[in-house]
């Protein structure tokens, strides 16, 4: 199972928006709606942001949400802030009972 | 407060085994899945594998990788996750995280890694 397709760095202004996309196949993405996406600040764990393609966590702000088209999805950020400058990951189920991740995408606020 | 701690990471040669454990709290371990999930210095996050809740009699599943290698048991009367590495090659390198796999929502079971541990470091070198 091939690793999801991400941006390896996107970049946005303070109060900007921004989207990551994540491509996968139609083994993976394209046949579940099992897609999550997650936060890693530096030497932190990740934090999971987004699951089942658009739900936020309680506690996650309303600025990011999430979408899927076919066998792409995608996280978008709005107002972009400090504190979300960090890598994210995006990931999901697959046909043969397995998860994969994205090669994750560094998000850098200029 | 939902908690998870790893432990048993450190230093082995190639071809070597190691036992990484993963103590949960806060939570009713024996009704949920949980996910091994590794990180290579400087690297993505990898998904290493799951073992299935107790409903789910406990099943596993591994990433090609590391299938026939690692195996991950768990002890519901202790809270504990386990994975067991055999054979371990230089890029097993990583820190190795566990996660809680999902949740319930009244008779639904969300599957997304909500809690995750602060990682255990694994370095197979000679």
């Amino acid at each position: 199972q091939s690793a999801l397709t991400q941006p390896a760095s996107v970049s946005g202004s303070p109060g900007q928006s921004i989207t990551i996309s994540c491509t996968g196949t139609s083994s993976d993405i394209g046949n579940y709606n099992y897609v999550s996406w997650y936060q890693q600040h530096p030497g932190k764990a990740p934090k999971l942001m987004i699951y089942d393609v658009s739900k936020r966590p309680s506690g996650v702000s309303n600025r990011f949400s999430g979408s899927k088209s076919g066998n792409t999805a995608s996280l978008t950020i709005s107002g972009l802030q400090a504190e979300d400058e960090a890598d994210y990951y995006c990931t999901s189920y697959t046909t043969i009972s397995t998860w994969v991740f994205g090669g994750g995408t560094k998000l850098t606020l200029l | 407060e939902v908690q998870l701690v790893e432990s048993g990471g450190g230093l082995v040669q190639p071809g070597g085994s190691l036992r990484l454990s993963c103590a949960a709290s806060g939570f009713t371990f024996s009704d949920h899945h949980m996910d091994w999930v590794r990180q290579a210095p400087g690297k993505g996050l990898e998904w290493v594998g799951r073992s299935r809740n107790k409903g789910n009699s406990y099943t596993t599943e591994y990433a090609a990788s590391v299938k026939g290698r690692f195996t991950i048991s768990r002890d519901d009367s202790k809270n504990s996750l386990y994975l067991h590495m055999n054979s371990l090659k230089s890029e097993d390198t990583a820190v190795y995280f566990c996660a809680k796999a999902g949740w319930w929502s009244g008779n639904k079971y969300y599957y997304a890694m909500d809690v995750w541990g602060q990682g255990t470091t694994v370095t197979v070198s000679s």
